[in-house]
């Protein structure tokens, strides 16, 4: 079936640095799109989402991008800290899932180098 | 304070029993859902919930049974059927709309004794 991927499966960054984590979906009806963080032992927490009439959602210091021509959506975080250490999901929702669904990507691990 | 709680944080069974997850939430979401997340892996859903009395099934529903008396409890029980229930249980809600994120509790480990 449809379903949402990521690209690396465990990202490294110093702290201070830019971090960028990608995501590739392959159904091009999905309309919504939303990353979630999810720290160790505990429930995925809502970051940002964004819609497929969108290109680009700016939050604080998190920034999601969207390319549907490649199918690609993308999560900028801003002068990384150590908290931001989490494993980082996608999810995506197709335009007619029922009951909303989402599909989840398998997770990339962001790990902040003091 | 607004949120989803789902009790026990850690459940152990024994063979041949069933078990019962629960999941309350107050943030008066009419939808609600449940997922299994095994180590290192993403989410995969096992059941869903629309509306007070209704549910469906998700991907992974074989071996678990949900029940929606009331809005705010959406409750899990994994039957003896399950036969690799060893997994982290998350519950999410949301409320009805297209544009709708879920939000999660913080979940319960369940272990086979």
């Amino acid at each position: 079936g449809e379903s949402v991927g990521l690209h690396l499966p465990t990202l490294s960054v110093q702290e201070g640095d830019n971090s960028i984590i990608n995501c590739a979906y392959s159904n091009s009806a999905s309309d919504y799109f939303i990353w979630y963080k999810q720290e160790s032992g505990k429930g995925p927490q809502f970051i940002i989402d964004i819609r497929s009439n969108m290109d680009k959602r700016q939050g604080q210091r998190v920034t999601a991008l969207l390319n549907k021509t490649v199918k690609h959506l993308s999560l900028q975080i801003a002068a990384t800290q150590p908290g931001d250490s989490a494993v980082y999901f996608c999810a995506e929702k197709g335009e007619k899932a029922a009951g909303n669904k989402l599909t989840f990507g398998g997770g990339t691990r962001v790990l902040v180098k003091p | 304070d607004g949120g989803i709680t789902q009790s026990p944080k850690y459940l152990f069974r024994k063979e041949g029993q069933n078990v019962t997850l629960s999941c309350e939430q107050n943030l008066n979401h009419d939808a609600m859902y449940w997922y299994r997340q095994d180590p290192g892996q993403g989410l995969r859903l096992i059941y869903y919930s629309q509306i007070v009395n209704d549910f469906q099934k998700g991907d992974i529903a074989e071996g678990y049974s949900v029940s929606r008396e009331k809005k705010e409890s959406f409750p899990l029980t994994v039957t003896s059927a399950q036969k690799n229930p060893t997994a982290f249980y998350l519950c999410a809600s949301s409320s009805r709309g297209l544009f709708q994120p879920q939000h999660f509790g913080d979940g319960t480990r369940l272990s086979i004794l």
